[in-house]
């Protein structure tokens, strides 16, 4: 079992629509941070929380500690949001991340 | 500014031969990470550098895998004697400083192909 898992696998969302990825690990962490890879491959850093809420433009991560969960919510989506999203748990000790196997988000116009 | 660089961007090599993989982070940067991006799998944690401190290799998935840095900066990630399930994608990543909340910069990688 991987330490931290993703649902869904594959997601395809209608232009506009409200979209929710999840998250759940199962080991401690001392921080969860969203990630963001483009068809090209480039990877860019969209969160990074230990507790609560972010908000950032159309994209709100939240996380409950308590339950081993967060989400990755998109407001108002639009085509350019495809991509596939990662979410990576940082270990409270030491350096390693756990990830997840992403999410695969495609929004059609 | 520059971000993340890595160099070659894509590798094919044959079985058993030793390849390096370099990556130049953010100038100022103090932590730097490898990982790898296999084929249909997740993102896997190789090691983290920070400043003059010894890396934290826990992530090396064997003893064929090494890396250097040389003068807080440029990163070398080095496979020897290279096996097929070693294609993948390697990533490189930096922070300002180190702490679990800090941003990494992701570079672009390298594709190796080993035949």
């Amino acid at each position: 079992k991987n330490e931290v898992e993703q649902s869904p696998q594959n997601l395809t969302a209608q232009e506009g629509e409200f979209i929710t990825i999840n998250c759940s690990y199962s080991v401690g962490i001392s921080a969860l941070h969203w990630l963001q890879q483009h068809p090209g491959g480039g990877i860019v850093s969209l969160f990074m929380l230990s507790s609560g809420k972010k908000k950032h433009g159309r994209l709100i991560a939240t996380i409950n500690i308590q339950e081993k969960h967060s989400s990755l919510h998109i407001t108002a989506s639009h085509p350019r949001d495809s991509a596939v999203y990662i979410c990576a748990a940082k270990g409270l000790t030491g350096n390693q991340f756990y990830f997840g196997t992403g999410t695969s988000l495609t929004v059609i116009p | 500014g520059a971000g993340v660089s890595q160099s070659p961007s894509n590798k094919v090599t044959e079985k058993g031969k030793d390849v390096e993989l370099r990556c130049d982070p953010i100038s100022g940067h103090t932590a730097l990470y490898w990982y790898r991006q296999s084929l249909g799998q997740g993102l896997e944690f190789l090691i983290y550098f920070q400043g003059n401190s010894a890396p934290d290799k826990s992530g090396l998935p064997s003893d064929r895998f090494s890396a250097e840095r040389t003068g807080g900066s440029v990163s070398t990630l080095t496979i020897q004697r290279t096996q097929q399930e070693d294609s993948a994608v390697y990533l490189c990543a930096s922070s300002p400083q180190t702490g679990a909340l800090k941003t990494q910069y992701f570079g672009p990688g390298t594709r190796l192909l080993v035949l």
